[in-house]
Parts: C-alpha cells; structure tokens; sequence
C-alpha cells in the first residue's frame, strides 16, 4: 500500500495568514491526489482533486500543487471558517491511502 | 441529489460483531459503488472495504478476515460486518460513494455523515 505522510500534524496561524501543508507520497502517484477539509462533528468535504483541481464550490482562496511524490494544500488569507483538519488521499493506486491529518487552528 | 447514510447501534459488546447499514439514495448502486472508512475518535481516515457496482468486494488487508460488505439494490443498501470487535475498533463509521469508471479512480466527493460506534462492556 502507497503510505502519505502529511506534515505539520497541527498548525496555528492567523487571519489572513497563508497556510502550507505539505504530503508526502511514498511512491509515484502521477498528482492522484485530493486534499479534504473536515470540521468538527462532519464528514469529510473533497477541497482538491488531481491535485490542484478546485472542487465545484470550494472558494479560490484554496490552491493545490505538486507531482511524483509531493504535494502541497495553501490556503491564502485564512478565514475563521477554514479552522478544520486537512487529510491527504491518494487515489492512484489501490487500496484508496490517507494521510495522518493536519490539524489547522486560530492563533 | 446523492445522499448516503450510516445507522447502526451506537454501542457493542467487545468480542461481537458489528452490522452497520449505508442508505443511499440519488444514485444507484448498480451504477457506482460504495466505500467504508472508519476514524477513530481524535485520529485519522482508514478505509475499510469496498463494494464494487458489480458486487464483487475488496477488503483492508488488516481487516479482511473479520470483515464483510454486502448490498441489497432493490433497497439501495450497503452492509457492513465486522466480527470479533475489541476497544480499538472504537470510531465513527462512514460510508462514501465510489466513482471508479472502469478505467480511473477519483476520490471520494459524496459522503454519509458517519455513526460512532462505541466498543466496550
């Protein structure tokens, strides 16, 4: 199985802050790769498909990159509603793998 | 619209079986089919099993000797059971809709809204 690894675990940042998590593939996922955002106490909500694809409703202040083995999720101008945790998944190679999760709060 | 939802008991017995139902609807399930991931509480994603729109299965390596997903399509349900259930299989269960087309997969963009399953006597 393709293990991600996604880094930091936690992050706190500040209003209008621009926030970088970064995941870590540990093969070749040719940009398979969605970033999710979950809210407390909610399912998980797909941000970014193929890795930098913005999902249909999802605001532009979110922006995906990277390919081979590394990618990124940034967030610009953070907003008090994008406090959340973050999950990786790779889907390039079955079985469907996520990341640990980067938990995102307000400083 | 698409809409999945999980029920099931919220409390089992450790060294029990667990039966979870995911109630779909918007969809068909002859058409796509339907993923298990469980989180337990505070932690991350682990992806359980899938059935396929064919109702053929594949399960989580580490799962798959206790584990078992079923559907009914007239009734537009998925099944999971998962026997032998210990403390550690304590998290919320989710089931998310499947999108493979024959020839790509893409990720998970519907979801149920999870049920947390307690083990514990």
């Amino acid at each position: 199985d393709i293990r991600m690894t996604q880094s930091p675990a936690s992050l706190s940042a500040s209003l209008g802050e621009t926030v970088n998590i970064e995941c870590l593939a540990s093969e070749d996922i040719y940009s398979d790769l969605a970033w999710y955002q979950q809210k407390p106490g909610k399912s998980p909500q797909l941000l970014i498909y193929n890795a930098n694809s913005l999902q249909n409703g999802v605001p532009s202040r979110f922006s995906g990159s990277g390919s081979g083995t590394q990618y990124s999720l940034k967030i610009n101008s953070l907003q008090s509603e994008d406090v959340a945790t973050y999950f990786c998944q790779q889907y390039n190679n079955y079985p469907p793998t996520f990341g640990g999760g980067t938990k995102l709060e307000l400083k | 619209q698409v809409q999945l939802k999980e029920s099931g008991p919220g409390l089992v017995q450790p060294s029990e079986t667990l039966s979870l139902t995911c109630t779909v609807s918007g969809f068909s399930l002859t058409r796509y089919g339907v993923n298990w991931v469980r989180q337990p509480p505070g932690k991350g994603l682990e992806w359980m099993g899938t059935i396929w729109n064919d109702g053929n299965t594949d399960y989580n390596s580490a799962l798959k000797s206790r584990l078992s997903i079923s559907r009914d399509t007239s009734k537009s349900q998925v099944f999971l059971k998962m026997n032998s259930l210990q403390t550690e299989d304590t998290a919320i269960y989710l089931c998310a809709r499947e999108d493979y087309d024959g020839t790509y997969y893409y990720p998970f963009a519907y979801w149920g809204q999870g049920t947390l399953v307690t083990v514990s006597s």
